[in-house]
């Protein structure tokens, strides 16, 4: 059963516009999200992160949201630039100090130029 | 900067063959990890080591052995390989608590 999903396996969007990658969890035990970022043939790399006692955070072009009461959370990259193209992976953690990541499978983002 | 390196970056086997896949990170991380990744699946927690001297299971452990070797070397061993094996493997560590897991570039493995 799949804990972390994200339901859109692409999503292509212009060169200056927003992107919105959506990301929803089953488990309300999960205390902090992550998203990733993976080049082909390269390793995911961190880029944003959110506790569950907030509901935004923001880091530059990039900024997280969490909505707990729909076990939901999105990324919105504005303004995308074609160098964001990549996928993006939706990662929540359990299991306290272990810090053992669940991922979701992934959103393939294309900005257009 | 090397951060987490993981050899070899490709490796074709035959069933039934052995391989032990390296990892090594150089930030003088506690914690280290091992994932596969299949197309569709995202990536699964193989096995992990919290600290120097310990190892458990993760989500998908069958088939897999680990050894923590000291605490920058992270070593995964499939004793027989088999072609549900086939898949990207990624090392990955982390330092305190709170901060973010680091990647390395991934393992691409096929067996036929």
């Amino acid at each position: 059963d799949q804990q972390v999903k994200q339901n859109s396996p692409s999503l292509s969007v212009q060169e200056g516009r927003i992107s919105i990658l959506n990301c929803d969890y089953t488990n309300s035990m999960f205390d902090y999200f992550l998203w990733y970022k993976k080049y082909p043939a390269e390793g995911p790399t961190f880029l944003i992160s959110i506790s569950s006692i907030k509901d935004k955070n923001e880091d530059g072009r990039f900024t997280v949201f969490l909505n707990k009461s729909a076990k939901h959370l999105s990324l919105h990259i504005v303004p995308s630039q074609p160098g964001d193209s990549a996928v993006y992976f939706c990662a929540a953690i359990y299991g306290g100090a272990t810090n053992k990541l669940i991922f979701g499978t992934g959103t393939l983002l294309a900005v257009q130029p | 900067n090397a951060g987490v390196t993981q050899t070899p970056k490709f490796q074709v086997l035959k069933t039934g063959q052995s391989m032990t896949l390296q990892c090594a990170q150089d930030m003088n991380h506690n914690s280290m990890y091992w994932y596969r990744q299949d197309p569709g699946m995202g990536l699964r927690l193989i096995y992990y080591s919290a600290s120097e001297g310990t190892t458990d299971k993760g989500e998908v452990p069958n088939g897999y052995n680990v050894s923590r070797l000291n605490k920058r070397e992270f070593s995964l061993r499939l004793e027989s390989a088999a072609p549900s094996q086939t898949s990207v493997y990624f090392c990955a560590s982390r330092g305190v608590l709170g901060q973010p897991q680091h990647f390395g570039d991934g393992t691409r493995l096929s067996i036929l």
